[in-house]
């Protein structure tokens, strides 16, 4: 079965400097992964997802991730952090193999804090 | 376009009686899930409908929660006789339904439930 790691449960940066929220996923094919953001009391936002290609993908509000096959991980980037980008970061896969379109498997979430 | 709803946003009840989750999923999608995060456990998948095909209830986490889709369209998910540990915020998300896995799923606010 396909799972999400999210090693961190807080992320504090300083406003302008460079952010990295970890995620590291085990699956048994190739894995589709994606990063959803959500603010306080709102629901999940699409930010970007990998399924084949490029390993550095890039998505909304200048987010990118970076997709390592050989260290399994899906590290999502930013060069230059704002104070509005704080929020709560979920990691989620999903695992080839399996047939269908099956639900997304998240991981525990990551608050991210930048500070001005 | 209007995407995913749901109501109500915040729902408060007694331990004991049974409560109705309603989602509106964007006009067209065939795909839909519901999910429950609860504190500290990240986002737990529950139920999945795709078409007229039977739901996938396999995230369901006893036989007091059921859930029905309409038409295709809207879902209700009942959860029966609720206790404390129910208490959680409930997400639906939709999907096209057309990619299988490549698909990305869009979420809605989500149901804060609070069992008294």
């Amino acid at each position: 079965a396909q799972s999400v790691a999210q090693p961190e449960d807080q992320v504090n940066v300083a406003e302008g400097n460079p952010l990295t929220v970890k995620c590291t996923y085990s699956v048994s094919g190739n894995p589709y992964l994606f990063w959803y953001v959500q603010y306080p009391n709102r629901g999940l936002q699409f930010l970007l997802k990998y399924i084949t290609g490029d390993n550095l993908v890039k998505g909304s509000y200048g987010f990118e991730a970076e997709f390592n096959k050989s260290q399994t991980s899906f590290h999502l980037k930013k060069p230059s952090a704002l104070v509005s980008d704080s929020a709560l970061y979920f990691c989620a896969v999903r695992d080839e193999p399996n047939s269908g379109n099956t639900p997304l498997v998240f991981g525990k979430g990551t608050r991210l804090s930048v500070i001005a | 376009g209007a995407g995913v709803s749901q109501s109500p946003s915040n729902k408060v009840t007694e331990k004991g009686k049974d409560v109705e989750l309603r989602c509106d999923p964007i006009s067209g999608h065939t795909a839909l899930y519901w999910y429950r995060q609860s504190l500290g456990q990240g986002l737990e998948f529950l139920i999945y409908f795709q078409g007229n095909s039977a739901p996938d209830k396999s995230g369901l986490p006893s036989d007091r929660f059921s859930a029905e889709r309409t038409g295709g369209s809207v879902s209700t998910l009942t959860i029966q006789r609720t206790q404390q540990e129910d208490s959680a915020v409930y997400l639906c998300a939709s999907s096209p339904g057309l990619a299988g896995m490549r698909e990305t799923q869009y979420f809605g606010p989500g149901t804060r439930l609070l069992v008294l």
